[in-house]
């Protein structure tokens, strides 16, 4: 079965500095999708980055990229230049392709993420 | 605005009191799902829906219903809650895919006493 290990349970960053958030993955299967979604304390969840398994590049959008380790089964998050309002708890999760119907998220248990000013 | 929207934002009820938490999209989307969220435990699915008139189970279905009769609509049922229902709850949609990021209500607090 596929899991997402987040091992950061909570990171600080000043503000205007960069920082990774750290996401492996498990799975046999060849053909993935993997997102990072923001959660911020009033609780709405927010998708920010898509990358899959195919794609050669490392995604970015905007302030974040993804660092797409394959052969690592890794799939960092990168913010630059952190904003006070980049404070959130941080979700990686993960789509098997193959999983029939089912497009279900599979997610990691999340990194808190601090911004100091 | 492209948007999912979830109703109500908070309950609080008691056990066994019949209630439904709404959930609506107008992005014409054909995947529909329900999550829950819980310290520890994470987001786990409920229930899922390919398209009008067809759903299925997901991760932990016990004690809930669903219903997919149009398109834009998948209402999530507790028909007899109990205090283990009290959690976050998420509706979420998409494009079929894998590759298509699903979009988020802003989430359903719900407290079973």
């Amino acid at each position: 079965a596929q899991k997402i290990t987040q091992t950061q349970p909570g990171m600080f960053v000043q503000e205007k500095e960069a920082v990774t958030l750290d996401c492996t993955y498990d799975t046999s299967d060849q053909s993935y999708g993997l997102f990072w979604y923001k959660q911020p304390s009033s609780g709405e969840m927010i998708f920010l980055i898509y990358q899959g398994s195919y794609d050669e590049q490392n995604a970015t959008e905007g302030r974040y990229s993804l660092n797409f380790q394959k052969a690592r089964k890794s799939a960092n998050l990168v913010i630059s230049a952190s904003q006070l309002g980049d404070s959130a708890m941080y979700f990686c999760a993960m789509i098997i392709r193959g999983g029939g119907s089912n497009y279900k998220l599979t997610f990691g248990k999340g990194t808190l993420l601090t911004v100091n000013p | 605005e492209a948007q999912v929207t979830q109703n109500p934002r908070y309950l609080i009820t008691v056990t066994g009191k019949k209630l439904t938490v709404t959930c609506s999209q107008n992005m014409n989307h054909e995947y529909m799902s329900w999550y829950r969220q819980d310290p520890g435990l994470g987001l786990r699915q409920i229930y899922y829906s390919m398209n009008v008139e067809v759903t299925d189970k997901g991760d932990v279905p016990e004690g809930y219903k669903v219903s997919r009769k149009e398109k834009r609509n998948f209402p999530l049922i507790l028909e007899s809650p109990s205090p283990n229902q009290t959690s976050l709850y998420f509706c979420a949609s998409s494009f079929k895919g894998a590759n298509q990021p699903q979009h988020f209500g802003d989430g359903t607090r719900l407290s079973i006493l």
